[in-house]
This record gives C-alpha cells, sequence and structure tokens, in this order.
C-alpha cells in the first residue's frame, strides 16, 4: 500500500541552526500538510499546501517556517534559527483532496526533532 | 475556536472486551470524522472514517455519529493487548484549507 515517508526519523539539532524535514507524499496525492506533535500534546496543525502554494498555516508557523515542494515528490519543511520549543514531532501527511470532500489525511512516521 | 473533546483515560478493558471510545466536536456543521490510532512515539494511522448519521462497521471496528448531539464513537469488539495505544479523534476545519483538528486522544490499555 503506497505511504507517506518522512526523513530523517530523527534530527538533532543545535538552538540557532536550520533544519529541513523531508517527506515524500503519496503519489497521487495533491493535498499536503504538515503538523506537529509536543511530548504528551495533541497533534497541531502547522500548514497545508496545495498547489504549489500555502493554502493555510497557522500560528505557529511564523517567518521562521517555511515549505516547499523543489520537485514532483518532494515536499519540505524548513525551520530557519530553531528554538527550544520547537523540539517535537513533526508529521508530514498528504490526501487526495481536501478533506472537505471526506477524503481522509495518511501520515508518515514522523521526524523526531530534538533541539539542544 | 473549533474544539474536538474526548476522554484522555487511561480506559482499561480486559482483553476480549469491547472498548468504547468517545469524542464530541463543537462545530455542528461538522460532516466527517477520522479514529486515528496512535502507538507511543508512533504517528497516527487511520482506522476509521465516518460521514454519515449511525453506525459503520469494519472488522472489530465500529464508528457511530450522531450529528445531532455532535458525538462520535468508536467501539473495538474483542479487544487485544495490541490495541493498547491512543485514539485520536479528528474533524476537518470547514473554515480552513482542510486542516484537522484532532482531540486529545483517549489512551486505551487491554490487559490480557
Amino acid at each position: 500500500e503506497p505511504e507517506v515517508t518522512q526523513t530523517p526519523s530523527h534530527q538533532v539539532t543545535q538552538m540557532g541552526q536550520e533544519v529541513i524535514l523531508r517527506c515524500v507524499p503519496i503519489s497521487n496525492h495533491l493535498y499536503f500538510y504538515w503538523y506537529r506533535q509536543i511530548l504528551g500534546q495533541k497533534v497541531e496543525f502547522l500548514v497545508s499546501f496545495y498547489n504549489n502554494e500555502i493554502s493555510e498555516k497557522s500560528e505557529i508557523f511564523d517567518d521562521q517556517f517555511s515549505v516547499e515542494r523543489p520537485d514532483g515528490s518532494n515536499f519540505t519543511l524548513k525551520i530557519r534559527s530553531t528554538k527550544l520549543e520547537d523540539s517535537a514531532m513533526y508529521f508530514c501527511a498528504s490526501a487526495t483532496e481536501g478533506a472537505i470532500s471526506n477524503q481522509p489525511q495518511h501520515f508518515g512516521d514522523g521526524t523526531r526533532l530534538s533541539i539542544l | 475556536q473549533k474544539e474536538v473533546e474526548q476522554n484522555s483515560g487511561p480506559l482499561s478493558v480486559p482483553e476480549g472486551a469491547i472498548a468504547s471510545l468517545n469524542c464530541t466536536y463543537s462545530d455542528r456543521g461538522s460532516q466527517s470524522f477520522f479514529w486515528y490510532r496512535q502507538y507511543s512515539g508512533k504517528s497516527p494511522e487511520l482506522i476509521m472514517s465516518i460521514y454519515s448519521n449511525g453506525d459503520k462497521e469494519d472488522g472489530r471496528f465500529t464508528a457511530q455519529l450522531n450529528k445531532a448531539s455532535q458525538y462520535v464513537s468508536l467501539l473495538i469488539r474483542d479487544s487485544q493487548p495490541s490495541d493498547s495505544a491512543t485514539y485520536l479523534c479528528a474533524a476537518p476545519d470547514r473554515g480552513g484549507y482542510n486542516k484537522l483538528i484532532f482531540g486529545a486522544g483517549t489512551r486505551l490499555a487491554v490487559h490480557p
């Protein structure tokens, strides 16, 4: 069964450094998302991406965050200058259509980001 | 702010019993709901979706939706220790570009 793949599985970075998290969504999917989950807390929406542009972003997704789909397969999340509070699991998700049309989002295995 | 609420648990059931997980939501216009299972340290895994009032069955899982009461539930029959996980209820934000709003999850423990 097709799946969303994320790399790396674990990223350890010094505070203030840039980090790029990578995702390969399911090939026929059109909608892409990043979520994060701080340890012990809810899964929180960060950003959605459709037709090569951001369709929505949360208040967490400030100027330090950016997303890109540099080619036909990869979808990346960049944090420019990491902070301690960025430590979390980051999940990429994709869907064939938007959730309003009832198509579910499928999640990758996540990247555990640890900021030192 | 639209909310999805779940009892955090833990819900402890013996092996072979029925586990009942509940979720309420604040947006009366919500049309679809998703149940995800999340093992500790792992990603959410979709197990059920439901869009219409009533019951939807898939193997040992049954999702129930009552839009009038803004209530959705998940029943797990013949619970197994491998079902021990956190179960997340999620609904798409109709006012947004399809982002999912998650509940905090209910931790289920199935003991032999």
